[in-house]
């Protein structure tokens, strides 16, 4: 069955870098683009973007330039997230989302970051 | 604020039929499909509605959707407590190079 499991929760100091990442299995990882989201503590989706599994070709959301990078591990079906520079507001749980045809068949279970001095 | 507009909250009694709407443009909702997602209290989103009013398996029928314009609704039949959950609606919109947008969410209270 389709999984896509993510790393653990994360406390992170102001100024910091996180990666996140996401390991897929039951099914070719290669076959179907990652997205991400974040979701603010008590707030709705954010969609942040996604890579071709492919290519590895990231495509950012407005808001996610600079300091936002997405990769990939194809050899352990894996993708990441990484963030740098962090700051309080990017305190968030972080989910990958794996694409079917224009939507999110499969989440992975999130991954709580929490910045903080 | 989101592109595509909620409603905060909706509520119903157990057996209910209950609707909420997801409001949008000619570049989102007009011009894409609209999808839904379900997200119990403390757990990841999940696919409910794809493709305007399709449902994948698993997702009972009394769950259902539709689109007109560049509106959408998602329809709750024999509402049951275990529905309780926030529901967001999601499109893609041209405008944004290809941006996926979402509606703010729609917190369904079953009373």
């Amino acid at each position: 069955q389709v999984q896509l499991v993510q790393s653990g929760s994360e406390l992170k100091k102001p100024g910091a870098s996180v990666k996140v990442s996401c390991k897929a299995s039951g099914y070719t990882f290669t076959s179907y683009a990652m997205n991400w989201v974040r979701q603010a503590p008590g707030q709705g989706l954010e969609w942040m973007g996604w890579i071709n599994t492919n290519t590895g070709n990231p495509t950012y959301a407005q808001g996610f330039t600079g300091r936002f990078v997405f990769s990939l591990d194809t050899s352990v079906s894996t993708a990441y997230l990484q963030i740098s520079s962090l700051k309080a507001e990017d305190t968030a749980v972080y989910y990958c989302a794996r694409e079917q045809i224009r939507d999110f068949d499969y989440w992975g279970q999130g991954t709580l970051v929490t910045v903080s001095s | 604020q989101s592109v595509l507009t909620q409603p905060p909250s909706a509520s119903g009694t157990p057996g209910q039929r209950v609707t909420i709407s997801c409001s949008g443009s000619s570049s989102n909702i007009g011009s894409n499909t609209v999808n839904w997602y379900q997200q119990l209290p403390g757990t990841a989103p999940k696919l409910l509605i794809y493709s305007n009013n399709q449902r994948p398996s698993g997702v009972p029928d009394r769950f259902s959707g539709s689109k007109s314009g560049t509106s959408a609704s998602l329809a709750i039949s024999g509402l049951q407590s275990e529905d309780e959950a926030d529901y967001y609606c999601a499109a893609w919109d041209d405008s944004l190079n290809g941006n996926v947008v979402f509606g703010g969410g729609t917190k369904l209270t079953v009373l």
